[in-house]
């Protein structure tokens, strides 16, 4: 089965420093790996997608992911952090096997305190 | 842009009641889901719904059920609501299967409180 893994409950960092939420991921197959962001009392937003190619891959409000196959993580980055950027953070993985295909499955959830 | 709206953003429901919670997206996706968010579990996925009248278990469907009569149209229930219920209910949707790298769209959730 599919599962990705957050091992951060709380991610703390200072205004215009660079940041870094972890994601590990466990698939059967190729992974299609996804972040997302949560602000309060609110659904979850899409920022970037891995699907193939480069590595790195960029998303809205400045984020970019690097993907890495040999330690199956898919790390959630960026280079200097906005007070604005405090939320809860969520990495997912599509299913696309058979019977599952099209489920998606989160990871619990990073919240990111970013302090002025 | 695509749009998912829950009608309801905040409930407060007595224990035993029959609950709806309705969801309604705006293109044409096959897809649509509903999700339970909790502190330090994430999202788990209670139904999911492929197409017009069909419907999928997910991971905790126990004490939930799902109707999708339009397939613009998702509705979750809980027949006789249970104060472990008290939650974050978000949905969601996608469009067909063809491309893989297609996300999944979630509604403002629904929070529903229950006494």
């Amino acid at each position: 089965a599919q599962s990705v893994a957050q091992p951060e409950d709380q991610v703390n960092v200072a205004e215009g420093n660079p940041l870094t939420v972890k994601c590990t991921y466990s698939v059967s197959g190729n992974p299609y790996l996804f972040w997302y962001v949560q602000y309060p009392n609110r659904g979850l937003q899409f920022l970037l997608k891995y699907i193939t190619g480069d590595n790195l891959v960029k998303g809205s409000y400045g984020f970019e992911a690097e993907f890495n196959k040999s330690q199956t993580s898919f790390h959630l980055k960026k280079p200097s952090a906005l007070v604005s950027d405090s939320a809860l953070y969520f990495c997912a993985v599509r299913d696309i096997g058979g019977y599952n295909f099209n489920k998606f499955y989160f990871g619990s959830g990073t919240k990111l305190n970013v302090k002025p | 842009d695509v749009k998912v709206t829950q009608s309801s953003r905040y409930l407060v429901k007595r224990t035993g009641e029959k609950v709806f919670l309705e969801c309604v997206q705006d293109m044409d996706h096959e897809n649509m889901f509903w999700y339970r968010q909790d502190p330090g579990l994430g999202l788990r996925l209670i139904y999911f719904s492929y197409d017009v009248k069909m419907k999928e278990k997910g991971d905790i469907p126990e004490g939930y059920s799902v109707s999708r009569e339009k397939k613009e149209r998702f509705s979750l229930i809980l027949e006789s609501a249970s104060t472990n219920q008290t939650s974050m209910y978000l949905c969601a949707s996608t469009p067909p299967d063809r491309y893989i790298g297609n996300t999944i769209y979630f509604g403002e959730g629904s929070w529903l409180t229950v006494v």
